[in-house]
């Protein structure tokens, strides 16, 4: 079936690294992956997209790259800061066009 | 512009009981979908809706009803709740089609004892 993986285990990184998260999928390929920020108690919030034919996007502070070969897309927080904490979802449509979502990995960023 | 509201944000259900999560959008979008979301797992679809009039299943419908008569609200109804529907409810929507960004509302904690 197809999936999306995240790591579950929570990223604890200093203030001002480059914080890096990883979304693998498996038994399908993708078109794209949409990465989203969910603080506690809200709703997911929209971060970017990145289409297959795209090797790597930015904003602001973020980046996104995506590996078809390799199957996986990394997000990266550069000059991390504590208000970055937070939970980092990924997402794609699967073969059904329905949106599939990762678990989820947890960042912490301490001072 | 609110965004996505929903409520109620909080509910507490004893088994076997009824309710509606209502769910409404201001931003004119065709596309609105729920979603559950369990410990340990991802975002589940429940339900979606392309445009008024029209729904159809996700990935875990069972135990839940929709309909969508206007394009601004998409309700979610517990039928019978049972304990496994103890989840944090999403609905999420966007402009025409799940290949696009998705808006989500803060969620609706549900407690079915």
């Amino acid at each position: 079936s197809q999936k999306i993986e995240q790591n579950s285990e929570a990223l604890n990184i200093q203030e001002g690294k480059t914080a890096t998260l990883t979304c693998n999928y498996t038994n399908y390929s993708p078109a794209y992956l949409q990465w989203y920020r969910q603080d506690p108690g809200r709703g997911p919030v929209f971060l970017l997209l990145i289409r297959e034919n795209e090797k790597e996007k930015r904003k602001e502070r973020l980046k996104v790259t995506f590996d078809t070969t390799l199957k996986q897309s990394l997000f990266h927080i550069t000059a991390s800061q504590p208000a970055d904490s937070a939970t980092y979802l990924c997402a794609s449509l699967g073969n059904t066009d329905k949106l599939i979502f990762g678990t989820g990995t947890r960042l912490q960023v301490f001072p | 512009n609110a965004g996505v509201t929903q409520t109620p944000k909080f509910q507490v259900l004893k088994t076997g009981q009824s309710m509606t999560l209502q769910c409404a959008q201001d931003m004119n979008h065709e596309y609105m979908s729920w979603y559950r979301q369990d410990p340990g797992m991802g975002l589940r679809l429940i339900h979606y809706s392309v445009g008024a009039g029209i729904t159809d299943q996700g990935e875990v419908p069972n135990g839940y009803n929709v309909s969508r008569s206007t394009t601004e609200d998409f309700p979610l109804r517990l039928l019978s709740a049972a304990p496994s529907q103890t989840s944090v409810y999403f609905c999420a929507s966007s402009p025409t089609g799940s290949n696009q960004p998705q808006h989500f509302g803060d969620g609706t904690r549900l407690s079915i004892l």
